[in-house]
């Protein structure tokens, strides 16, 4: 299973709305990612984890919160979004942080913010 | 600082066309990896090669192949007969030896209509 999978597909919420986004991977990776992707822009990383630990966060405001419950799943909980966080939200894997692997991404999740 | 230049902002070409398409890196690093990803409309990125800084050998892959020259630092991506399925977006990305964050370029979209 070299899959990374991600729900739901598509998330339409208010600016007051508190919501989830949910990504899991059954390829035993350690490294778990989120990225933010707008139209016509690269992916921009926000947060990374290690062995289910925090190891990297972009400066992301606290309106995103990740989590990681165990090694195959990972959250990112959303409270008080603004417009302009409208976006393609992409979960990826890796093996670790180390030089080894390559990351997989799975589909997205395409949040609008009302 | 590590850039990833991907000058070529949109192609069109006509099936059975080849095409290929540029990235220009800068590191100053001696061990680095290089990568191209394919983002096709439905939102995912896949994974299509990963090229460490000590191999400079080219790769094929059936209708892919890639140009890797430190000399010029250069990783181009060259599609043979290309196909409408390949109509993506194409990101070629750098990443230091030891650092789990993929610099990558703006993307080109490669369009191949009938």
């Amino acid at each position: 299973d070299t899959e990374v999978t991600q729900t739901p597909k598509h998330l339409v919420m208010g600016m007051t709305n508190k919501k989830s986004l949910k990504c899991e991977q059954h390829m035993g990776h350690r490294a778990m990612y989120w990225y933010k992707q707008k139209a016509k822009k690269p992916p921009e990383l926000m947060f990374v984890y290690s062995y289910e630990k925090l190891s990297i966060n972009e400066s992301v405001p606290s309106r995103f919160s990740p989590e990681c419950p165990n090694s195959s799943l990972l959250n990112l909980h959303l409270h008080a979004l603004q417009p302009e966080d409208s976006a393609l939200y992409l979960c990826a894997s890796s093996q670790d942080l180390s030089d080894v692997g390559e990351q997989f991404f799975g589909p997205g999740t395409r949040l609008t913010v009302l | 600082a590590q850039k990833v230049t991907q000058a070529q902002t949109e192609i069109s070409v006509v099936e059975k066309e080849d095409v290929t398409l540029d990235c220009v890196y800068e590191t100053r690093d001696t061990t680095y990896y290089l990568f191209w990803y394919k983002q096709p409309p439905s939102g995912e990125l896949v994974f299509l090669i990963r090229r460490n800084s000590f191999d400079e050998q080219n790769e094929i892959s059936g209708r892919y192949s890639w140009n890797f020259q430190k000399s010029t630092s250069s990783f181009n991506f060259t599609i043979t007969a290309s196909q409408v399925v390949d109509s993506a977006v194409y990101f070629c990305a750098l990443r230091q030896s030891g650092y789990s964050t993929l610099t990558f370029g703006k993307g080109t979209m490669l369009l191949v209509s009938p």
